[in-house]
């Protein structure tokens, strides 16, 4: 099957600072999904790409589909304390990344 | 916007006795379901495919016969895990799919199982 690598692992950052991470595939994908999901709950959609070179926004979240349809990168800028959670990467075949686990320090 | 839910939200049981886990999409339709495990500070893994009125198709390494897979009708799967053992403890996510955009996935809040 299909191949996700997400990275970083894991992210300690200060309120107020950006974040990326990002995912790469061993195949094509014709979609990337990012999702969050806090401590104990289901995941939740951030951000769904549908097209090569796609940039897309959620607040203060941006997603990109890699030109290569082989990659797609999440951007959190001016972290806040509820941004602490993990983030996956999803693709077309409902496989998860490995999930950036993100804390923000006030 | 789309809501699935789970129940139970937690569950003990004694290790060998079986366990039910319902999916329920609670203001749309789903004919197909995905069920997923989760273990402390790991990924989800998608463990089976749950298709109304059809059999459920699993992946790779997930036995079927432990892992019992009912999509009985267009809002609710259930995933029953028999002869439960302790390395069945984990925490169970089922998801259904935008009704439009299949690849987003709608998931419910889970269910932690332990097997004592």
């Amino acid at each position: 099957g299909q191949q996700l690598n997400q990275s970083p692992q894991s992210m300690f950052i200060q309120e107020g600072e950006d974040v990326s991470m990002n995912c790469t595939s061993s195949s094509i994908f014709n979609t990337w999904l990012w999702y969050k999901q806090d401590p104990g709950e289901g995941p939740v959609l951030l951000i769904a790409l549908y097209k090569a070179g796609e940039l897309t926004s959620n607040g203060r979240l941006t997603a990109q589909f890699g030109i290569t349809r082989k990659d797609s990168f999440l951007n959190i800028s001016a972290s806040i304390p509820s941004d602490v959670g993990i983030y996956f990467c999803a693709g077309d075949d409902m496989r998860f990344g490995a999930g950036t686990r993100l804390t923000v320090k006030p | 916007g789309a809501v699935v839910s789970q129940h139970p939200s937690w569950v003990i049981c004694k290790s060998g006795t079986s366990v039910k886990i319902e999916c329920r999409s609670l203001d749309f339709q789903a004919t197909t379901m995905f069920w997923y495990r989760q273990f402390p500070k790991q990924s989800l893994m998608l463990m089976a495919t749950s298709n109304e009125g059809s059999k459920a198709t699993y992946e790779q390494g997930v036995e079927k016969d432990k892992f019992l897979i009912n999509h009985a009708s267009l809002t609710l799967s259930t995933l029953t895990v028999t002869s439960a053992h302790p390395e069945d403890s984990s925490f169970y996510i089922c998801s259904a799919p935008h009704t439009i955009f299949y690849n987003e996935q709608f998931f419910g809040p889970g269910t932690r199982l332990t097997v004592l």
